[in-house]
């Protein structure tokens, strides 16, 4: 099955600074997400994209869903230790169809203080 | 508001035996899913269900079953455990299938299987 291309595979920074990470695809999709995930937990949705070219703010998290629609950007500022945690995306290339969503491998995310 | 929950969260095998990861989410939602968690693999879709008593295959089936006898229900079942299944499993939902948002999925806290 297809994977997307998360990048960085992961990221060691320091509180305070901006994180920027972001996930590629060969193939076209409908509506980009981007999921966290905290050690011991389930992925939680951070935010949903649904138009090429959109951005889309959720307090320090801004996602943008690439012109091409093969592509995605997550940008976080001014990080903090509640940062860490591993980062997905994910791609749904058909509305309406739960069942053809594909995620990233993810961006293991380190906060230091 | 207990969400989806999974249950057992940990769980060793021995290779051969059977065992089911049980999955139980109380918001009335039509769409559930069984994914793998493997490190650099992402979340794999195993198995998912759009509706009692409809299931389908993901990506990657082979080695397990399941059934949607309930809307609240949808257990995963390993009939014969492989070392090749030793991974974290995460169950998820959402409330429609229809929705054009319908990535946007609620996970399970995840159980860990260790098959040795």
């Amino acid at each position: 099955g297809q994977q997307l291309n998360q990048s960085p595979q992961s990221m060691f920074i320091q509180e305070g600074e901006d994180v920027s990470m972001n996930c590629t695809s060969s193939s076209i999709f409908n509506t980009w997400l981007w999921y966290k995930q905290e050690p011991g937990e389930g992925p939680v949705l951070l935010i949903a994209l649904y138009k090429a070219g959109e951005l889309t703010s959720n307090g320090r998290l801004t996602a943008q869903f690439g012109i091409t629609r093969k592509d995605s950007f997550l940008n976080i500022s001014a990080s903090i230790p509640s940062d860490v945690g591993i980062y997905f995306c994910a791609g749904q290339r058909n509305t309406g169809t739960a069942s053809k969503l594909t995620f990233g491998t993810g961006t293991r995310l380190q906060v230091t203080l | 508001n207990a969400g989806v929950t999974q249950t057992p969260k940990f769980q060793v095998l021995k290779t051969g035996q059977s065992m089911t990861l049980q999955c139980a989410q109380d918001m009335n939602h039509e769409y559930m899913s069984w994914y793998r968690q493997d490190p650099g693999m992402g979340l794999r879709l195993i198995h998912y269900s759009v509706g009692a008593g409809i299931t389908d295959q993901g990506e990657v089936p082979n080695g397990y079953n399941v059934s949607r006898s309930t809307t609240e229900d949808f257990p995963l079942r390993l009939l014969s455990a492989a070392p090749s299944q030793t991974s974290v499993y995460f169950c998820a939902s959402l409330a429609s299938t229809d929705r054009a948002v319908s990535g946007e999925l609620f996970f399970g806290e995840g159980s860990r299987l260790t098959v040795l």
